[in-house]
């Protein structure tokens, strides 16, 4: 079975300063797809960024972006130029590339705060 | 516009109760998903349903019972509710196709508790 491990249960980044968040997982595939989600205190389940096991780039989005080692099996997101708005928690997702497993495995999460 | 919506947004009811939660999604997605959120926000899938179809039950207790009339829904119906059944269920959908496939986009979420 699949496992995600987030070793950072709370982490704090002073405002506009740079931030990263630690994942690793345990998998016997070679197909997958990674995960950052955010929730904020509204509870709802936003998408920051994904990454495909067989893609070599780490993938960005803004000022998130993704350090992949597939080798390692580590998945770390770095925010960079850290806001207030960015307060939430992140869990970390694996998701198998076969067919019949398309569940997320959810990591413990990492709550984020923001010091102004 | 809403992508994933779930009714109602809040459950108060007794322990004995039974219960649904509806979601709808209107993004053309054949996949629908169930998850349960504990009070340590450690979140695990419950159900999985493609075009209508089961295909993930994680050994949820059978007083859960998911119903889906059409791709677009999937209820999530709970008999004889416990105390333990308090948390927050998301529903989540994602394409097995295309664009965005293997993503998965969640519902704002139920927060059900059982007293």
């Amino acid at each position: 079975a699949q496992t995600v491990t987030q070793s950072q249960p709370e982490m704090s980044v002073q405002e506009a300063e740079t931030v990263t968040l630690s994942c690793t997982y345990d998998t016997s595939e070679s197909d997958y797809y990674l995960f950052w989600y955010k929730q904020p205190p509204s509870r709802q389940m936003i998408l920051v960024i994904r990454q495909e096991a067989y893609k070599q780039q780490n993938a960005t989005e803004n000022r998130f972006s993704v350090n992949f080692q597939k080798a390692a099996k580590s998945f770390s997101l770095k925010i960079s130029d850290s806001q207030l708005g960015d307060a939430a928690m992140y869990f970390c997702a694996y998701r198998g590339g076969r067919l019949g497993n398309e569940k997320l495995t959810f990591g413990t999460g990492t709550r984020l705060t923001i010091i102004p | 516009d809403t992508a994933v919506s779930q009714t109602p947004k809040y459950l108060v009811t007794q322990m004995g109760n039974d219960k649904s939660i509806k979601c709808e999604q209107n993004l053309g997605h054949d996949t629908m998903y169930w998850y349960k959120q504990d009070s340590k926000k450690f979140l695990k899938i419950m159900f999985s349903y493609n075009n209508k179809e089961l295909i993930i039950n994680e050994t949820v207790p059978n007083r859960f019972s998911p119903k889906s009339p059409d791709k677009a829904h999937l209820n999530l119906h709970i008999n004889s509710l416990e105390l333990g059944d308090s948390a927050v269920y998301f529903c989540a959908s994602s394409p097995t196709s295309g664009r965005g496939s293997k993503t998965q986009y969640f519902g704002p979420g139920t927060r059900l508790l059982v007293l």
